[in-house]
């Protein structure tokens, strides 16, 4: 069995740059959630995608988008990239969104 | 809405100690409860999921309890060693997608 996979580990962009972020989901998941943490905060909720559809999404701005496949890995898309978007990303994988969540290592990105 | 709480932010022990780490939720309306640990700059690692019909769940040196009634739950940790240094979040899942809601994180030093 596959774990929950993550791509790339680390980044650098400029501030306005665009940026995508990549997450497999572990082997029989069909739902991806993302996450967002700041340094030395819990985990915040950006958005959910449960077979191939957004299926909820925190407070975060439209320039915050995502996409999941067929075979249900995932993409976090940012565009117009700011300095306070500096953070780990993280995606996890569930089946059906309810039950126990197994987590990625994280992208951390960081935006000059 | 649902809030989670992490009391204390930081604990510094010597090794061998018993410790316990709290968890309290405003809305006890919950399903499940995850205890997740995190090395710096790392993942989130499951380390027990309760379910809300269970009022506890161990696996090895950890303890996990759950209190819904009264908002809360701990994590007890025995005999803690070095290798237990961590941040240790709880978290909570709402809403109709099952999004996390985390706590700030309980980070654990363990001395030799």
């Amino acid at each position: 069995e596959t774990g929950v996979t993550q791509s790339p580990t680390h980044l650098i962009k400029t501030r306005g740059q665009q940026v995508t972020l990549r997450c497999s989901s572990q082997s029989g998941h069909n739902t991806v959630s993302w996450y967002q943490q700041a340094l030395g905060q819990g985990p915040q909720f950006i958005f959910q995608y449960y077979r191939e559809e957004e299926n909820g999404r925190g407070n975060f701005p439209p320039r915050f988008s995502g996409l999941q496949f067929p075979n249900y890995s995932s993409e976090l898309n940012v565009n117009a990239l700011e300095l306070d978007d500096s953070a780990l990303y993280l995606c996890a994988s569930s089946l059906d969104g309810f039950y126990e969540q197994y987590f990625g290592p994280g992208t951390r990105l960081t935006v000059t | 809405k649902q809030e989670v709480t992490q009391i204390p932010a930081a604990l510094s022990v010597p090794e061998g100690e018993n410790l316990v780490l709290n968890c309290s939720f405003t809305d006890s309306a919950i399903y499940n409860l995850q205890w997740f640990r995190q090395d710096p700059g790392k993942g989130l690692t499951s380390l027990l999921l309760i379910q809300s019909s269970q009022r506890e769940q161990t696996s090895g040196r950890l303890n996990a309890s759950l209190d819904k009634s009264s908002g809360r739950s701990t994590l007890y940790i025995a005999a803690s060693q070095p290798g237990d240094s961590a941040t240790y979040l709880c978290a909570v899942p709402s809403g109709n997608t099952g999004k996390l809601i985390f706590g700030q994180g309980t980070t654990l030093q363990v001395k030799p």
